[in-house]
């Protein structure tokens, strides 16, 4: 049973750049949410993805887009980067109905904006 | 906002008892995770309280007071591998599953 994978697992982009980040969910799991982590940081939350759909949404502005596909994998996409931007990129899957309270998170994708 | 904290870092040795507490001012409350998280790794699930007392599993324990807004994890027997950064979430009422508010997260090293 394959836990939730992210790829890339490094990548190194330049300011203003734009950057697509991919996950696959826990297998039976259908949300996807993703979380932003600075050195030093708790995971903050970005958005939620369920049935194709954004369902909530953190405090992040319109640079940072998502996509959920119909086989429950999902994307972030971050434009114009900044060197703020810099961290690590954690994606989480869970049960929307029915589901226990844990959800899993994949190893993240560590982004580095010069 | 959301107001989660919990000490930046502690240290405890082999075989000890160490308590890692988290403070919590949040607008509703619909339950509290605590999650291990090794260097370079993913975040790992440990326990979740959504009503008041202690939940044990193994080597760790979780606590919950509603009232005084007031968790701690428990962690017994430590092991070297304990060491790592140990991070309590919170759930606010209305909230789904996935969208959990983090604190800072508390360093632990466990020295032999």
């Amino acid at each position: 049973d394959a836990g939730v994978t992210q790829s890339p697992t490094h990548l190194i982009k330049t300011r203003g750049q734009q950057v697509t980040l991919r996950c696959s969910p826990k297998s039976g799991h259908d949300t996807v949410s993703w979380y932003q982590q600075a050195l030093g940081q708790g995971p903050q939350f970005i958005f939620q993805y369920y049935e194709e759909e954004e369902r909530q949404r953190g405090n992040f502005p319109d640079r940072f887009s998502g996509h959920q596909f119909p086989n429950y994998s999902s994307e972030l996409n971050v434009n114009a980067l900044l060197l703020g931007d810099s961290a690590l990129y954690l994606c989480a899957s869970s049960l929307m109905v029915a589901g226990g309270p844990e959800q899993f998170f994949g190893p993240g994708t560590r982004l580095t904006v010069l | 906002g959301q107001n989660i904290d919990q000490p930046t870092e502690m240290t405890a040795t082999e075989g000890a008892i160490v308590q890692i507490n988290c403070t919590y001012q949040t607008s509703g409350f619909n339950g509290l995770f605590w999650y291990q998280q090794h260097a370079g790794e993913a975040p790992t699930f440990l326990s979740y309280n959504v009503l008041d007392g202690l939940e044990e599993k193994g080597r760790f324990s979780s606590f919950l007071s509603r009232s005084k807004g007031y968790s701690y994890l428990l962690l017994k027997e430590l092991q070297m591998k304990d060491s790592a950064s140990y991070l309590c979430a919170v759930r606010l009422r209305g909230s789904t599953l996935g969208r959990l508010y983090f604190g800072r997260g508390t360093q632990l090293t466990v020295w032999p």
